[in-house]
């Protein structure tokens, strides 16, 4: 049961150019959605994220897409960087459902490598 | 501008033996949670404590694990009479009181657990 699925196990992009992750998820309660970026054996690291009553949120280099109708998100990274090269998690929450609140469904998780 | 500690970052035990895995949450934050990767997957949620409550375990395996969050002192993950299955990467997160609207978890480095 993957509530939340990265369905490219890998990407790689020329540094430069634009980077897009994607996710999928098929939980109608989820309402709040993150990315995270992790290094080998380092934790994850917080990197954006967006409320379910926005379609888009904008940091830096960083945006993240909503598209509530076909339960989709996306992560774009433009220009990408050598050092973005990690292993990118989406990850969502149902904020409104009560017990539930606290837990984070993660996705399997996308490689991403950028070459210089 | 301490983190989310884990110890040890590295954890060997014998089929039967105890697992501790220690976790001390950011200053000033009062919710944990701990998660687990296997290799090759996404972290899958286990249990969500505030101090000296448990909050939500649905993702906790029904025998040989628990956790606690005492008024003092670190979390703690518990595995008793480990087998090899319960290899995997551990990662505690913690967030502050009043922050559940976004839910943005800050994690650890994680204790990589291997099971002989």
């Amino acid at each position: 049961d993957q509530q939340v699925k990265q369905n490219s196990p890998s990407l790689s992009v020329q540094e430069g150019r634009i980077s897009i992750l994607n996710c999928d998820y098929t939980n109608s309660m989820f309402d709040y959605f993150l990315w995270y970026k992790k290094y080998p054996a380092e934790g994850p690291t917080f990197l954006i994220s967006i409320s379910s009553i926005k379609d888009k949120n904008e940091d830096g280099r960083f945006t993240v897409f909503l598209n509530k109708s076909a339960k989709h998100l996306s992560l774009h990274i433009v220009p990408s960087q050598p050092g973005d090269s990690a292993v990118y998690f989406c990850a969502a929450s149902a904020l409104a459902g009560g017990t539930s609140y606290g837990k984070l469904t993660f996705g399997q998780g996308t490689i991403l490598t950028v070459h210089p | 501008n301490a983190g989310v500690m884990q110890n040890p970052r590295h954890l060997v035990r014998r089929r039967g033996q105890e697992a501790r895995l220690r976790c001390s949450p950011m200053k000033g934050h009062s919710h944990v949670y701990w998660y687990r990767q296997l290799p090759e997957e996404g972290l899958k949620f286990m249990v969500y404590l505030q101090k000296e409550n448990i909050i939500d375990e649905s993702g906790m395996p029904k025998e040989r694990f628990s956790a606690e969050f005492p008024k003092e002192g670190p979390s703690i993950l518990r595995i008793q009479q480990v087998v090899r299955g319960d290899s995997a990467a551990y990662f505690c997160a913690s967030s502050p009181l009043g922050s559940l609207a976004k839910n943005i978890q800050y994690f650890g480095a994680g204790t990589r657990l291997s099971v002989l």
